[in-house]
C-alpha cells in the first residue's frame, strides 16, 4: 500500500459526460501529481500541484482540470468525455517536486467511456 | 520516434533466471535514470533511481547506465515468480519531477 487513496477505482460513463476522480495523498507530502496511462500512450504526466498551487502542466487536455485543496486532497475533472479519454488515471504523491523524490502511486481509478 | 524505446516483450523466463530490461533514449541531456515495478491492476513503484552514468545495486536489481550509448538496464538476479510485473524505465534532463517520462514498460513473467 503505497498510502496514496483513489476514488473510484472504476467507472463507465458515456461520452459528453463529466466525472471528477479524487486523491488523498501520502501524510506529509505536499506534491500531487496526475497521471493517464493507457495502452498506446503508456504513462503521461498530466498535471502537478505543490502544496495547493499548480506547479507543473504537461499533456493535459483542456477539457480536463484539477485541483488542491488546502488539506492537500486533490480533484481531477474530466468534461465532454470521449471514447478516447478511456484509460487508467493515477494520482501520485511525493514529498518534495524533484526528481530525487520518491514518487508514490496510488492504484488508479480505470475510466471506460462508451 | 520516442523519446524512450522500450521493448514491450512479453519477456518470459524460468525462475532462478538473470534477467535483462532495457530502454535506449534519443535526449542526451537526460541526466536522471530510474526503474518502476507495475503489478497488474496496481499503480507504479520506484525500484532504482541513478543520477548520471554507472551502477546501482540493490539486492537482486541492478541498474546501469550508459550514458555514451543513450542505453539503460536494469538486471534481476535469481528471478522469482514474485517479480513478475511490468517493468517501467523512466527519465529525466531536469530536476523536477514533472519533467520525467516513462517508457511504455516491458511485461516480464517469470515461470515457476
Amino acid at each position: 500500500d503505497s498510502g496514496v487513496t483513489q476514488t473510484p477505482k472504476h467507472l463507465i460513463t458515456a461520452t459528453g459526460q463529466r466525472v471528477t476522480l479524487r486523491c488523498s495523498p501520502r501524510s506529509g507530502d505536499l506534491s500531487v501529481y496526475w497521471y493517464q496511462q493507457s495502452l498506446d500512450q503508456g504513462l503521461q504526466f498530466l498535471i502537478q500541484y505543490y502544496n495547493g498551487e499548480e506547479r507543473a502542466k504537461g499533456n493535459i487536455l483542456e477539457r480536463f482540470s484539477a485541483q488542491q485543496f488546502p488539506d492537500l486532497h486533490s480533484e481531477l475533472n474530466l468534461s465532454s468525455l470521449e471514447l478516447g479519454d478511456s484509460a487508467l488515471y493515477f494520482c501520485a504523491s511525493s514529498v518534495g517536486s524533484g526528481v530525487g523524490n520518491t514518487i508514490y502511486f496510488g492504484e488508479g481509478s480505470w475510466l471506460t467511456v462508451v | 520516434q520516442k523519446e524512450v524505446e522500450q521493448d514491450p516483450g512479453p519477456l518470459s523466463v524460468p525462475e532462478g533466471a538473470i534477467v535483462s530490461l532495457n530502454c535506449t533514449y534519443s535526449n542526451s541531456a537526460f541526466q536522471y535514470f530510474m526503474w518502476y515495478r507495475q503489478y497488474s491492476r496496481k499503480g507504479p513503484e520506484l525500484l532504482m533511481y541513478t543520477y548520471s552514468s554507472g551502477n546501482k545495486e540493490d539486492g537482486r536489481f541492478t541498474a546501469q547506465v550508459d550514458k555514451s550509448s543513450k542505453y539503460i538496464s536494469l538486471f534481476i538476479r535469481d528471478s522469482q515468480p514474485s517479480d513478475s510485473a511490468t517493468y517501467l524505465c523512466a527519465m529525466s534532463a531536469y530536476s523536477s519531477a514533472s519533467k520525467i517520462i516513462f517508457g511504455s514498460g516491458t511485461r516480464l513473467s517469470i515461470r515457476p
